[in-house]
């Protein structure tokens, strides 16, 4: 069975960070790409970064490019983002889903950014 | 960036009744790389579609993807009671970023 379990969300200042993980089961890591989506309370879905199979490849959203950083340890079968120079409007659950368009989804990890 | 643009924004309907709902993308989505996603109060969101027309794994045929280019439609032919949610459509075709449309409540009337 897929699971994706994702952790490390926390209440964290602005400017802050915080590393982002997700665990995998059920499938080997290195055979998929993967996403990290986020939700901001009573709003949609917002793709926010993806990485090839290999970690090779990495794509990102314009509003966390050069502060989020997305990587892999396939070793390990975890899904990582790094998150840097936190603000308020990164507040969101943020979900690890597995492939370019998600064909499984985490439950999700709250990130709550404020003084 | 593609934008996508879902209508209407919520449907009121009535279990049995068929649901049609709309995704208008700003421009070409390429190869059809479009997918559906469901969300209820809570959840993480679950892939209903993928390609614009092929079913995921365990959805029931009464979900049916269709379209390309820029209009792509999700009818749900007989609403059941565990229909009534949140959902949005997405592209991941071409080059990055690959957005989310804004969604569309579909609520019991």
């Amino acid at each position: 069975e897929v699971q994706l379990l994702e952790s490390g969300g926390d209440l964290v200042q602005p400017g802050g960070s915080l590393r982002l993980s997700c665990a995998a089961s059920g499938f080997a890591l290195s055979n998929y790409a993967m996403s990290w989506v986020r939700q901001a309370p009573g709003k949609g879905l917002e793709w926010v970064a993806a990485i090839s199979g290999s970690g090779g490849n990495t794509y990102y959203a314009d509003s966390v490019k050069g502060r989020f950083t997305i990587s892999r340890d396939n070793s390990k079968n975890t899904l990582y983002l790094q998150v840097n120079s936190l603000r308020a409007e990164d507040t969101a659950k943020y979900y690890c889903a597995r492939g370019w368009y998600g064909a499984y989804w985490g439950q999700g990890t709250l990130v709550t950014v404020s003084s | 960036e593609i934008v996508l643009t879902q209508s209407p924004g919520t449907l009121s309907l009535s279990p049995g009744e068929r649901a049609t709902l709309s995704c208008r993308a700003s421009q070409s989505v390429s190869s059809s790389y479009l997918a559906w996603f469901q969300q209820k109060p809570g959840q993480a969101p679950r892939l209903l579609i993928y390609g614009a027309s092929s079913r995921a794994t365990g959805i029931p045929d009464r979900f049916s993807g269709s379209g390309s280019g820029t209009d792509f439609t999700l009818t749900i032919t007989r609403l059941e009671p565990e229909d009534f949610a949140v959902y949005y459509c997405q592209q991941y075709g071409g080059s990055p970023p690959w957005t989310f449309g804004q969604g569309t409540k579909v609520e019991i009337k």
